[in-house]
């Protein structure tokens, strides 16, 4: 079964601090690892995203790092604001098609809040 | 642009009743994909879509059905609603496999 762990399941951090959120896989056929930011009462929206042929993508204050031996990525937000307070999601999918191998894998998510 | 949209927002079901959540997209997508969200469980693929006419079962797909007459809709329908359906439903499209799924604001389904 295709599964993506992610952890912690909630996650406090002081405003200005570095929230590291953690995600590892099994399916070595994943190709594309996104992170998607949803907020109360809204769809998930997509925050930044990496595919394995690079170890680190940076954009803006949101960081991945990937570890393809490892079968595990992380998302880290710089300088975190009391706006990024939100519910975080990793997820993956590879290019094989049918079998239901179509669509996001998506881990349980983590509650991140930023205290002011 | 919309992007995706669904209807309706919120919806509370009697068991055994069945209901029809709807999607559309206004982005030509040709992939398009339902979701639902339990708390503390991530989001599971109930059905998915590579183009109009084609529909195929994601990894919990008992209880629903989908189709898909045009690219720009993919509904899904709830028959004989159960308490087990109390979730939040997500619709998302993509232009094609392994980029960025957009994703609706989500229906938030009741079954009492």
């Amino acid at each position: 079964q295709q599964q993506v762990k992610q952890s912690p399941q909630s996650l406090i951090v002081q405003k200005g601090g570095i929230p590291i959120i953690n995600c590892a896989y099994e399916n070595t056929a994943f190709d594309y690892f996104p992170w998607y930011q949803q907020f109360p009462g809204k769809g998930p929206a997509l925050l930044i995203a990496i595919r394995p042929d690079v170890s680190e993508k940076k954009e803006g204050r949101f960081t991945i790092s990937f570890n393809k031996s490892a079968k595990q990525f992380s998302l880290h937000i710089m300088d975190s604001q009391p706006g990024d307070s939100a519910t975080y999601f990793c997820a993956a999918s590879s290019p094989q098609t049918g079998g239901g191998a179509d669509g996001l894998t998506f881990g349980k998510g983590t509650h991140l809040i930023i205290q002011p | 642009n919309a992007g995706v949209t669904q209807t309706p927002k919120f919806r509370i079901l009697k068991i055994g009743q069945s209901m029809t959540l709807q999607c559309t997209q206004d982005m030509n997508h040709n992939y398009m994909y339902w979701y639902r969200q339990d708390p503390g469980m991530g989001l599971k693929l109930i059905y998915y879509s590579v183009g109009a006419g084609i529909t195929d079962k994601g990894e919990v797909p008992n209880g629903y059905n989908v189709s898909r007459s045009t690219t720009e809709d993919f509904p899904l329908r709830l028959e004989l609603a159960a308490p087990s359906q109390t979730s939040v439903y997500f619709c998302a499209s993509t232009p094609r496999l392994n980029t960025e799924a957009f994703f609706g604001q989500g229906t938030r389904l009741t079954v009492v």
